[in-house]
């Protein structure tokens, strides 16, 4: 079975700094797309990233970044320039490619709570 | 706003008591997913309906249920409802059952006394 690991609990950013959030994956599959998903204290999760396993190229979206190492099964989320709006749960997810069952599900991390200091 | 709307947003129910609560999937989307969040925790998956039809299921005794519906909206059922069964209920809709995207509702915050 497939788990997602995040080992920090709480990160804390001053505004306009970097952070760089954790994640490890475990998964015999080599088709995959792994995710970081936000949710601030509306609860609604809101998609941040999202990288697919077969791609080399880390995925970019404005100021949030990846770094996927495929061995190391590592996915890590960089987050330039910190806002306070930035502030929030932060979730790694994964999900195997492969089609129907309880395979086509997410399988979300503990998450890792960011404060943003002004 | 993802356009997946759930309610209600929140509810008190008494141990032993059934619930259900909904979900109105995206325009478009015909596969819907249910996951419980408890408290400190990430997300939980319970099962996925695609077109009606179950083709998923979580770790989650019988005693949770769902429908879906022609329009794709969605229901989850909980029957005799424990204490550890307290927790936020999201919702989330994929415009395919093979499509890697999901979008989800705010959720519906459950307490049970």
């Amino acid at each position: 079975a497939q788990t997602v690991t995040q080992s920090q609990p709480e990160m804390s950013v001053q505004e306009a700094e970097t952070v760089t959030l954790s994640c490890t994956y475990d998964t015999s599959e080599s088709d995959y797309y792994l995710f970081w998903y936000k949710q601030p204290p509306s609860r609604q999760m809101i998609l941040v990233i999202r990288q697919e396993a077969y791609k080399q190229q880390n995925a970019t979206e404005n100021r949030f970044s990846v770094n996927f190492q495929k061995a190391a099964k590592s996915f890590s989320l960089k987050i330039s320039d910190s806002q306070l709006g930035d502030a929030a749960m932060y979730f790694c997810a994964y999900r195997s490619a492969a089609w129907g069952g309880s395979q086509g599900n997410l399988i979300f991390g503990k998450g890792t709570k960011l404060s943003v200091k002004p | 706003e993802t356009g997946v709307t759930q309610s209600p947003t929140h509810l008190i129910k008494t141990r032993g008591q059934q619930v259900t609560l909904r979900c109105s999937s995206q325009s478009g989307h015909n596969t819907v997913s249910w996951y419980q969040q408890a408290l400190g925790q990430g997300p939980q998956f319970i099962f996925q309906y695609y077109r009606e039809e179950e083709n998923g299921r979580g770790n989650f005794p019988p005693r949770f249920s769902g429908l879906q519906f022609p329009n794709y909206s969605s229901e989850l059922n909980v029957n005799a409802l424990e204490l550890d069964d307290s927790a936020l209920y999201l919702c989330a809709s994929s415009p395919e059952t093979g499509s890697a995207e999901a979008f989800f509702g705010q959720g519906t915050r459950l307490t049970v006394v």
